[in-house]
C-alpha cells in the first residue's frame, strides 16, 4: 500500500531557529514528491522534486530528495512567525497519477 | 489568490441529503482535482479530470461523483450524506494532464453534515 509518513507531527521553535521536516514514502512507480505549506486555508505549493540529490531552494526554504532511501527533507532557516503552518508532503505515482499526502507537520514559530 | 474559485464557502446540511460543490479552475488550466480534508484522514485525493474526461481516481466513495463541463468548471456531487462526510473539500487546477506541474488550490468548501 502506498503511504507517506511525515515527522515530527508537530514542533515549536523560536524565531531564528532552523528546522528540518522529514518525509518518508513507499510508493509504487514513483513520479515526484511535492511539498506544500498550509496555513489557515488552502495548501500552497513549495517544491516539486523528481531527482535525487538535487537541492531546490526558495529563499530560506530548501528541500532535497533521496530516491534510494525514499525520503525527503524540507529545511527552513532563520524561521519567522510567518512560517507557522502545516507542511504537507505528497508523492505522485505514475499508476493512475494519484497523489498521496502525508498527515503533515505542524510548525509553530514563537516570537 | 490562486485563481481557483470554489462555491459555496460553507455548506451545512443534514444526513441523507445531496449537495453539489462547484469549482472554477485558473484560466487556461485543463486539469481539475478534488480533495477531501478531514481531521482524522488528512488530505485525500478524490478524483482528477482533464479537459472534460476523468483522468485518475483516488479514494472516492461510490456516493460521490464528479464531472467537468465544456467550460472546464467542475462539480463534485455528494449524495446520501453521512456525518463522516463532514470535511473541507478542495479543488485544485493545473495546466498539465499528468499532474506533473504545480497544482493551485482553491479556498475550499467546508461541508458540515448534521
Amino acid at each position: 500500500e502506498d503511504k507517506v509518513v511525515q515527522s515530527p507531527l508537530s514542533l515549536v521553535v523560536h524565531e531564528g531557529d532552523t528546522v528540518t521536516l522529514n518525509c518518508s514514502y513507499e510508493v509504487t512507480n514513483f513520479r515526484s514528491l511535492l511539498w506544500y505549506k498550509q496555513e489557515k486555508k488552502a495548501p500552497t505549493f513549495l517544491f516539486m522534486l523528481t531527482s535525487s540529490g538535487i537541492e531546490k531552494k526558495s529563499g530560506r526554504l530548501s528541500s532535497i530528495l533521496d530516491k534510494k532511501e525514499l525520503f525527503s527533507i524540507l529545511n527552513i532557516t532563520a524561521t519567522q512567525t510567518g512560517d507557522s503552518a502545516v507542511y504537507l508532503c505528497a508523492v505522485e505515482n505514475t499508476g493512475g497519477f494519484k497523489t498521496i499526502f502525508g498527515a503533515g507537520t505542524r510548525l509553530f514559530v514563537k516570537a | 489568490d490562486s485563481g481557483v474559485t470554489q462555491t459555496p464557502k460553507h455548506l451545512i446540511t443534514a444526513t441523507g441529503q445531496r449537495v453539489t460543490l462547484r469549482c472554477s479552475p485558473r484560466s487556461g488550466d485543463l486539469s481539475v482535482y478534488w480533495y477531501q480534508q478531514s481531521l482524522d484522514q488528512g488530505l485525500q485525493f478524490l478524483i482528477q479530470y482533464y479537459n472534460g474526461e476523468e483522468r485518475a481516481k483516488g479514494n472516492i466513495l461510490e456516493r460521490f461523483s464528479a464531472q467537468q463541463f465544456p467550460d472546464l468548471h467542475s462539480e463534485l456531487n455528494l449524495s446520501s450524506l453521512e456525518l463522516g462526510d463532514s470535511a473541507l473539500y478542495f479543488c485544485a487546477s493545473s495546466d498539465s494532464m499528468n499532474s506533473y506541474n504545480e497544482q493551485f488550490f482553491g479556498p475550499g468548501t467546508r461541508l458540515t453534515v448534521l
